[in-house]
């Protein structure tokens, strides 16, 4: 059964950073694409970040590019999100995805990063 | 980037109602949409990939038509467990991006 769970949410004050994990199981995480999607309160999905099955190549939406860094260790089947100079509008709970081929068919429980002074 | 607009917002129905929710795309791309369920506090679900093909393990009464611009979501006489937001995907640019939503609910 895959199983994708976040953690390293939390209360952060804006243009600080946070770093988010996603341990993920039941399937062989280095064979396939993984992703990053938000979802601000009561709002719709905003997909966040992709990387490829080695890590080489990355993939972001203007609104995070330059300040948001995805990233993967195959050995340890974990992905990551770090989130540098945070602002108000980065609050929403963030799913770890696997990303196969141009959709994302499996989302983790999500974990709620809240950016506010 | 390519913006996805869902309608109705919200549709309220009856159980055993078949209903359609629909996707306009905002330039031409192909059959590149996919459909996601969202039940109230949990994470999205895979319903349907490329507007029309069928997800291993989600009941047959979900389907999907469409390509260019336009795409429905169809429910054939909805059960309990469907009320929920629908939210379509676009795959055509490499920038995904998710259309709004409609939030069936019950009438």
């Amino acid at each position: 059964e895959v199983q994708l769970v976040e953690s390293g949410g939390g209360l952060v004050q804006p243009g600080r950073s946070l770093k988010l994990s996603c341990a993920a199981s039941g399937f062989t995480f280095s064979n396939y694409y993984m992703a990053w999607v938000r979802q601000a309160p009561k709002k719709g999905l905003e997909w966040v970040a992709t990387i490829s099955t080695s890590g080489s190549r990355t993939y972001y939406p203007d609104s995070v590019k330059g300040r948001f860094t995805i990233s993967r260790d195959n050995a340890k089947s974990s992905l990551y999100l770090q989130m540098n100079s945070l602002k108000s509008e980065d609050t929403a709970t963030y799913y770890c995805a696997r990303h196969l081929y141009h959709y994302f068919d499996y989302w983790g429980q999500g974990v709620m990063v809240t950016v506010s002074s | 980037n390519i913006v996805l607009t869902q309608s109705p917002a919200t549709l309220s129905v009856t159980p055993g109602e078949s209903v359609s929710l629909s996707c306009r795309a905002s330039q031409s791309i192909s059959t590149s949409i996919h459909w996601y369920q969202q039940k109230s506090n949990e994470s999205p679900r895979l319903l349907i990939k490329y507007a029309s093909q069928s997800i291993s393990g989600i009941p047959s009464r979900f389907s999907g038509s469409g390509s260019g611009t336009d795409f429905t979501l169809s429910i054939n006489r909805v059960e309990s467990e469907d009320f929920s937001i629908y939210y379509c995907q676009q795959s055509y640019s490499s920038l995904y991006t998710f259309g709004a939503g409609t939030k069936l609910e019950l009438k």
